[in-house]
Formats: structure tokens, C-alpha cells, sequence
């Protein structure tokens, strides 16, 4: 069964850091691309961040470049986020997210997303 | 304000048949064949309904079809159910900054 399940969230202050994990199952997990996309309470979604199956690309939304960093372990099918300086504005549910899509010239030309793991809840708040 | 829009709510009857539209620009829905739905119950992860415009993945009912024209993409259900109640995205590629852009969502209400 192919599966994504994140790990990693939790109450953080505004400022403060916080690593998100993606376990994958299922699928071979260096084939495809990953994301991550958030949801604010009551909002719709937002892509945050892409990474080809290498690792070698990578993308990010306006909002959290330079403070989010996405990164992969395919030895140990797992994806990342790296979050620091974090504001009230990132406090969502973050998606791991299986991505389609093909990596020409350097961009990332987004088909549609397959499959998505459960989430997982960042507050930032003091 | 998200980048597709997207009416805020929908609603129908069972047996009816419903469309929610998506609309881009030529740079995004208009300009691309990457068209996505996505469907998401209260306190669930969002799922992938129509995939390229107009394909449904493996599972996914017959009831669910996708269409384009021009810079306004549709997604239509038909027969109506009430485990259709839920939110609607959609999703496209587009060739702005950022690579992978959503619409605000549509709630669909089964009377």
C-alpha cells in the first residue's frame, strides 16, 4: 500500500524552528518528486515547497523562501522540512504530498499531486 | 488571494448534476493541460478526483468528469450523492514564479 505519513509538527513561537518528517511506503520513493502543501485553519491550500526524486531541485513558494528548506533521504524514503524563523502566518497543516510533474531547464512543470499523507499540525504562537 | 478562482459554495440534490468552475489565465489553466481536482472532507486529506484536464484516476467514480475551455476549467458530478459533500480544489501549472498554483476551494452542499 502506498503510504506517506508526516511526523514532526507541534506548538512552536513565532521565531522558532521546527522539522517536519515524511515517512513513504509503498512506492519507490527516489522515482518521483515530493512536496509539501499547508493549510491555514478554515483556508483553502498552498504549495510551500518541491523537490525532484534526486534532490538536486528545488522550489519554493514565495512566502517561505529562505526560511523553509525541503530536503530527502532516499535511502531511508523520507522527506523533510526544515522550517526556521517561524511566523503566526505558517501555522497550518502541512501535507507530504506525491508530486507528478517533470524537472526541464532547471523548472518544475507540475502536473497534479497522487498521493497525500494525513498532516500534520504546526501552531506558531506564543 | 489565491492565484485560480473559484466559487466560494455550490450546492444540489440528489440525482442532480453539478459543475464547479476554476478560473486561471492564459498562464496557468489557459496555457497547460495540467489540470487537477481535488476533493476533501471536514478533517481529511485532500484526494485526487481528475488528473490532466480530464482523467480520473483508478477508483475514482464515473460520476466525477473534468473539462477545459479556454481559461476556465469544470469539474462536473453528476448523480448526486450525499458522501459528495465536501470541498473542491483545483490545480494547475503555470508558468509564474512558482510553479504549482490552487484555487480558494468550492463547498459543496447535497440538499
Amino acid at each position: 500500500e502506498v503510504q506517506l505519513v508526516e511526523s514532526g509538527g507541534g506548538l512552536v513561537q513565532p521565531g522558532g524552528s521546527l522539522r517536519l518528517s515524511c515517512a513513504a511506503s509503498g512506492f519507490t520513493f527516489n522515482n518521483y518528486a515530493m512536496s509539501w502543501v499547508r493549510q491555514a485553519p478554515g483556508k483553502g491550500l498552498e504549495w510551500v515547497s518541491t523537490i525532484s526524486g534526486s534532490g538536486g531541485s528545488t522550489y519554493y513558494a514565495d512566502s517561505v523562501k529562505g526560511r523553509f528548506t525541503i530536503s530527502r533521504d532516499n535511502s531511508k524514503n523520507t522527506l523533510y522540512l526544515q522550517m526556521n524563523s517561524l511566523r503566526a502566518e505558517d501555522t497550518a497543516v502541512y501535507y507530504c504530498v506525491r508530486s507528478r510533474g517533470v524537472i526541464m531547464n532547471s523548472y518544475y512543470y507540475y502536473y497534479y499531486m497522487d498521493v497525500w499523507g494525513i498532516g500534520t499540525t504546526v501552531t506558531v504562537s506564543s | 488571494q489565491s492565484a485560480l478562482t473559484q466559487a466560494a459554495s455550490v450546492s444540489g440534490s440528489p440525482g442532480q448534476s453539478i459543475t464547479i468552475s476554476c478560473t486561471g489565465t492564459s498562464s496557468d489553466v489557459g496555457g497547460s493541460n495540467y489540470v487537477s481536482w481535488y476533493q476533501q472532507h471536514p478533517g481529511k486529506a485532500p484526494k485526487l478526483m481528475i488528473y490532466d484536464v480530464s482523467n480520473r484516476p483508478s477508483g475514482v467514480s464515473n460520476r466525477f468528469s473534468g473539462s477545459k475551455s479556454g481559461n476556465t476549467a469544470s469539474l462536473t458530478i453528476s448523480g448526486l450523492q450525499a458522501e459528495d459533500e465536501a470541498d473542491y480544489y483545483c490545480s494547475s501549472y503555470t508558468s509564474s514564479s512558482t510553479p504549482v498554483v490552487f484555487g480558494g476551494g468550492t463547498k459543496l452542499t447535497v440538499l
